[in-house]
């Protein structure tokens, strides 16, 4: 699978738009680009998935590049309950997640 | 719609001995995979069942084995505990190999 380099850690303020972003250089062409997040002790939380095209669904759009080299997870109107690590997972299929450190979003009032 | 349920929520164990953690998939979800996460780090990927077979092992000693029961759900046990095995154990299932959902994850702690 694809290795992913996330900045370890970043603020936003409430109520504005998360920009969150994966690098993923080596993926290859039917690999999928998913993100989960997970709030303290819990169990992690998926979010979204895409392939080539921009995807978007109740929670955040996710944004790939046409080289599919790099993409953007949006989370429109944080708020703090968005507070959460965030992983950016290369893969092929969902068979075998593999976490790095992820992103540690902090959303501030 | 009930999502992925683990049982126990909390366990403490001593070294050497053994122990088995439940996992129940999300209704009309046939994978389960099996991850154990230590403090502060990401979880790592233990193995996967479809089919009542295990699929997929990551890097994790035969101590740690597993099973799927025709209901899909699944138990993971493992043997002669070390200090080093306290950790967040987490379940996921999925539909065939699709986004897993995850569940809220045993908390073992040996001692």
């Amino acid at each position: 699978d694809a290795k992913t380099t996330q900045p370890p850690s970043m603020d936003c303020a409430e109520g504005r738009a998360a920009n969150l972003p994966c690098n993923h250089s080596t993926i290859s062409g039917n690999e999928y680009v998913y993100w989960y997040r997970q709030i303290h002790s819990q169990g992690p939380q998926y979010i979204i998935h895409g392939l080539k095209n921009n995807e978007t669904n109740e929670m955040a759009s996710l944004i790939i590049t046409e080289d599919r080299k790099s993409s953007t997870l949006i989370l429109p109107h944080a708020t703090l309950r968005d507070t959460a690590v965030y992983y950016c997972i290369v893969v092929m299929g969902a068979q075998k997640l593999v976490f790095g450190q992820g992103t540690r979003l902090t959303i501030n009032p | 719609d009930a999502g992925v349920t683990q049982s126990p929520t909390h366990l403490i164990k001593t070294r050497g001995q053994q122990v088995t953690l439940r996992c129940s998939p999300k209704s009309g979800h046939d994978t389960v995979s099996w991850y154990q996460q230590a403090l502060g780090q990401g979880p790592q990927f233990i193995f996967q069942y479809y089919e009542e077979e295990e699929r997929q092992r990551g890097n994790f000693p035969d101590r740690f084995s597993g099973h799927q029961f025709p209901n899909y759900s699944s138990e993971l046990n493992v043997n002669a505990l070390l200090l080093g095995d306290s950790a967040l154990y987490l379940c996921a299932s999925s539909l065939r190999f699709y986004e897993q959902y995850f569940g809220p994850g045993t908390r073992l702690t040996v001692t």
